[in-house]
C-alpha cells in the first residue's frame, strides 16, 4: 500500500515563526497536494505540484508555500504563522489517473 | 461551478442500526465518486471508488450507490459498529482531471452510540 507520511501529528508554534511542514510518499506518486481542513468547511487545497520542482496554487495559497525537490518529498511552509493558520493540514499524493492516498494530518496550533 | 453537497451534516445512530449516507454533486463531466472515512485526527481513508457507468460496489458492510442521471450517491453502511464513527466524506472526479482537481463535499459526521 501507498504510505504517505507527515513528519508530525501536532505543532504549536508562535505567531511569525517560520513553519515547515513536511510530507514524504514512498510509491513514486507525480502528484502531491497539500489542504488544511476546517469545521464546517471541509478540505481546501493550498498548494499542488504535479512533478518535481513544479507547483500550482490552490484555492488559499495566501500565507502559504511549496517545495518539491524531490519527487517523494513536497514541503509546506508558513514563512510567518498567523492565528488564522491553526487547522489540520492533510498531505495527500495520486497517481495521474488515480484517487488520492492522505496522510494522517498535522495539526497545527499557532499562539 | 463544481460542487459537491452531502446530508445529513451529522447523525446518531445506535449500535447495529443500518444507516444511508447521501451526497449530491454538479460536477459534470465527471470521471469517478470516492468515498473516503475519516476517523478523529487522521487523515482521509478510501472505502469505495465508482466511475461514471457504475451503479453500486461494495466494501464490506460499506455499500455505495451512484445516479449519473440524477447526479446522486448514497453510502449505505449496514449491521453498524462503534468503529464506524467517523466523518464521511464524498470526492468528485471532473473528467479531463489529470489527477489535480477533486472536488470535496464537506463531510457528514457519523456518530454510532452503544
Amino acid at each position: 500500500d501507498v504510505k504517505v507520511t507527515q513528519s508530525s501529528r501536532y505543532l504549536v508554534k508562535r505567531t511569525g515563526e517560520k513553519v515547515f511542514l513536511e510530507c514524504v510518499q514512498d510509491m513514486d506518486h507525480e502528484n502531491m497536494f497539500w489542504y488544511r481542513q476546517d469545521p464546517g468547511l471541509g478540505l481546501r487545497l493550498i498548494y499542488f505540484s504535479y512533478d518535481v520542482k513544479m507547483k500550482e496554487k490552490g484555492d488559499i495559497p495566501e500565507g502559504y508555500s511549496v517545495s518539491r525537490e524531490k519527487k517523494e518529498r513536497f514541503s509546506l511552509i508558513l514563512e510567518s504563522a498567523s492565528t488564522n493558520q491553526t487547522s489540520m493540514y492533510l498531505c495527500a499524493s495520486s497517481l495521474v489517473e488515480g484517487g488520492y492516498t492522505f496522510g494522517s494530518g498535522t495539526r497545527l496550533t499557532v499562539v | 461551478k463544481n460542487q459537491v453537497e452531502q446530508s445529513p451534516q451529522s447523525l446518531i445512530i445506535l449500535e447495529g442500526k443500518n444507516c444511508t449516507l447521501q451526497c449530491n454533486y454538479t460536477v459534470s463531466p465527471f470521471s469517478n465518486l470516492r468515498w473516503y472515512k475519516q476517523d478523529t485526527g487522521r487523515g482521509p481513508v478510501s472505502l469505495t471508488i465508482m466511475t461514471f457507468s457504475e451503479n453500486t460496489k461494495s466494501n464490506g458492510r460499506y455499500t455505495a450507490t451512484l445516479d449519473a442521471d440524477t447526479k446522486q450517491s448514497s453510502l449505505h453502511i449496514t449491521a453498524s459498529q462503534l468503529s464506524d464513527s467517523a466523518s464521511y466524506i464524498c470526492v468528485v472526479s471532473p473528467m479531463d482531471n489529470y489527477g489535480q482537481n477533486f472536488v470535496f463535499g464537506p463531510g457528514t459526521r457519523l456518530s454510532v452510540l452503544p
